[in-house]
């Protein structure tokens, strides 16, 4: 069976300071990933995807980076942190023949 | 912009009571799913719906898909303080080739006991 894993579970950064938010992916071969912030309560918002190894898209321009080393890992990144950058990311994947996409646990970041 | 209008944002009720949750776009989706999330974890599959007008049950949680598949709904009968949680719908569009999904800004579900 497929899971996804996200660490750290809860991050708590000053602003300035860098960020590695890592996921990834057992059980499966070439799955699209992708990361989301979520507000308190809210819905998701799409920050980058990856359909394949070195290939990533940006939904909206923003302090973030996001790179795709191997296969089932995916990375969340920035060199230095704004206080609006906090908040849920979470990572999920699917396969490309379908819409269903499977979540990871979260991250909470907290930049103060 | 493609979007997915969730409705009510935020619905408080007492155990018993019946409710509905609703999405809706513009834009026609060849899949459409619900997603059910608690605080502090990841969003988790309920359901996918892929035929206009399909309907579909699971225990006490109706769902069901729109003729022109541009919308949904979600019927929740004699909710449960487990049914608490956030609802998301999200769309799949079948020109879109990277299985990217349109979410909704969710719906707030409290069951008070």
């Amino acid at each position: 069976s497929q899971t996804i894993h996200q660490w750290p579970a809860t991050l708590v950064q000053p602003v300035g300071s860098p960020l590695s938010l890592e996921c990834t992916v057992e059980g499966t071969s070439n799955p699209n990933l992708y990361w989301y912030r979520q507000a308190a309560g809210r819905g998701l918002q799409l920050l980058f995807y990856s359909v394949g190894i070195g290939q990533i898209s940006s939904e909206v321009p923003q302090n973030l980076s996001a790179s795709r080393p191997q296969d089932r890992q995916f990375i969340l990144s920035s060199k230095k942190l704004l206080l609006s950058d906090s908040g849920f990311y979470l990572c999920a994947w699917n396969l490309l023949a379908g819409g269903t996409q499977y979540f990871g646990p979260g991250t909470r970041l907290l930049v103060l | 912009t493609q979007l997915l209008e969730q409705s009510p944002q935020f619905l408080s009720i007492q155990e018993g009571e019946n409710l509905t949750v609703y999405c809706n776009s513009s834009s026609v989706f060849s899949s459409l799913q619900w997603y059910r999330q608690e605080p502090g974890e990841g969003p988790v599959l309920l359901v996918t719906v892929v035929t206009g007008g399909e309907v579909k049950k699971l225990k006490r949680l109706t769902f069901q898909f729109g003729d022109a598949r541009k919308d949904s709904s979600l019927h929740i009968t004699a909710a449960q303080p487990g049914d608490t949680g956030l609802y998301l719908c999200a769309g799949h569009h079948g020109s879109s080739n990277t299985g990217k999904l349109i979410f909704g800004q969710g719906t707030t579900l409290q069951v008070k006991p």
